[in-house]
């Protein structure tokens, strides 16, 4: 089955600076690749995916780039505020050509920390 | 639109029983999935239903198991309770479309006394 490392596992930036949380995956049939983040005692809420037929993605100021050929993606957070501090899930989930990929597979979390 | 409903959301009980949580997910999705969440251990699958059938198992024991009704209503069970038990079930519905965003419900907190 699918597989899903997400590193660091803490990650502390400036306020201003920017924070990149990098994730890699090890089933090539995997096609989408969500981003999440969950603050403290609320939801996990999307915040930007990517699509295998795509190899960057942007939304003001959160990027994701994807390299499906070394089997990676990443988070880019530009110009960090506060409020980007909260735990940050990366996510691999596969198209349902090979039998059981469909489930969305978790990497294990990134807590950032914004300092003002 | 209503999002993901989880009841309840806070849930304490004893070692050896059992529990029953459930989850009515956004109308329409057929895609219902668990997740255990623990600090420190991310977000672990248990299992995904689509049409009232389980599609996806993850690697959890026998004691934990679901089911999925014809309104796309899911329910998890966990029988004999252990201790180890006591964390954030979340569940997320999503389309029958595996590339569309799963939205999560706001969990049930199960303590285990």
């Amino acid at each position: 089955g699918e597989n899903v490392e997400q590193h660091p596992s803490t990650l502390s930036v400036q306020e201003g600076d920017s924070a990149v949380i990098k994730c890699t995956y090890s089933d090539s049939a995997s096609n989408y690749f969500p981003w999440y983040k969950q603050e403290l005692g609320k939801r996990p809420q999307l915040i930007i995916d990517i699509r295998s037929n795509v190899g960057e993605k942007k939304d003001q100021r959160i990027a994701v780039t994807l390299n499906k050929t070394a089997k990676h993606f990443s988070l880019h957070i530009t110009e960090t505020q506060p409020e980007d501090s909260a735990v940050y899930f990366c996510a691999a989930r596969g198209s349902g050509s090979n039998f059981g990929n469909e489930k969305l597979t978790f990497g294990t979390g990134t807590r950032l920390t914004i300092i003002p | 639109k209503a999002g993901v409903t989880q009841t309840p959301r806070y849930l304490i009980k004893t070692r050896g029983q059992q529990v029953t949580l459930s989850c009515s997910p956004i109308s329409g999705h057929r895609s219902v999935s668990w997740y255990q969440q623990t600090p420190g251990q991310g977000l672990q699958f248990l299992f995904e239903y689509f049409s009232e059938t389980q599609r996806n198992k993850g690697n959890f024991p026998g004691r934990f198991s679901g089911r999925q009704f014809s309104n796309s209503r899911s329910e998890m069970n966990v029988s004999t309770l252990e201790l180890g038990d006591s964390a954030l079930y979340l569940c997320a519905s999503s389309l029958y479309d595996p590339n569309t965003e799963a939205f999560f419900g706001q969990g049930t907190r199960l303590t285990v006394v």
